[in-house]
């Protein structure tokens, strides 16, 4: 069975810091990879995903992640984050084999001090 | 297009009640997902279904059952609701056709089992 690991759990951050948050997935087929974000009370939004192609994905609002095969890692950045970055962060990893399931981690709430 | 709507928004169960969680898309996409959320476990697959009249077990099934009748509306029924089955629960769909991975999710129900 897949897994996925997101190592942090809480991450306290101020503006304009840099942000990384760790992904690690665990499945020996082809995967599609994806970073959802939910904001407060709201439902999850997709910030970026992987099929193919190019490692280095960019997504919305200056996010972007990079696929290294390798260490099955799909690692989450953001050179500057602002307040409204705050948000629960999810990493999840689709297997196509059976209906398109999902496999979510654990999440990683980032608080952007002002 | 509204995208995946779900009914409803918040209730409150005594434990021991069944009710039934209404997700309906009309993005006229093949697979639909039933998801909890609980803090720290991050989204966890309940029942999927990919194609009308179809239903799958997910990762935590038990106490739940679902329905697909037509395409655009997954059901899910609790029959005997019980204090852990207090959560969030989010709705999802696929689209399902070639190179179609990524999952649009409802706005979620927040149930509170008393």
């Amino acid at each position: 069975a897949q897994s996925v690991s997101q190592h942090n759990h809480h991450v306290i951050l101020s503006e304009a810091a840099s942000l990384e948050l760790g992904c690690n997935y665990s499945y020996g087929g082809t995967v599609n990879l994806f970073w959802y974000v939910q904001y407060p009370g709201q439902h999850l939004q997709l910030l970026l995903k992987y099929f193919s192609g190019d490692p280095l994905v960019k997504g919305i609002k200056g996010f972007e992640a990079e696929f290294i095969k390798s260490k099955f890692s799909f690692n989450l950045r953001k050179p500057s984050v602002q307040w409204s970055d705050t948000a629960e962060y999810f990493c999840a990893v689709n297997n196509k084999a059976a209906g398109n399931k999902l496999t979510f981690g654990g999440g990683t709430r980032v608080l952007v001090k002002p | 297009n509204a995208g995946v709507t779900q009914t409803p928004k918040f209730r409150v169960l005594k434990t021991g009640q069944s009710m039934t969680l209404l997700c309906a898309q009309d993005m006229n996409h093949e697979y639909m997902y039933w998801y909890r959320q609980d803090p720290g476990m991050g989204l966890r697959l309940i029942h999927y279904s990919v194609g009308e009249g179809t239903t799958a077990k997910g990762e935590v099934p038990d106490g739940y059952n679902v329905s697909r009748l037509k395409k655009q509306n997954f059901l899910l029924g609790l029959e005997s609701a019980a204090p852990s089955q207090t959560s969030v629960y989010f709705c999802a769909s696929v689209s399902g056709g070639a190179g179609e991975y990524e999952q649009y999710f409802g706005p979620g129900t927040r149930l509170t089992v008393t």
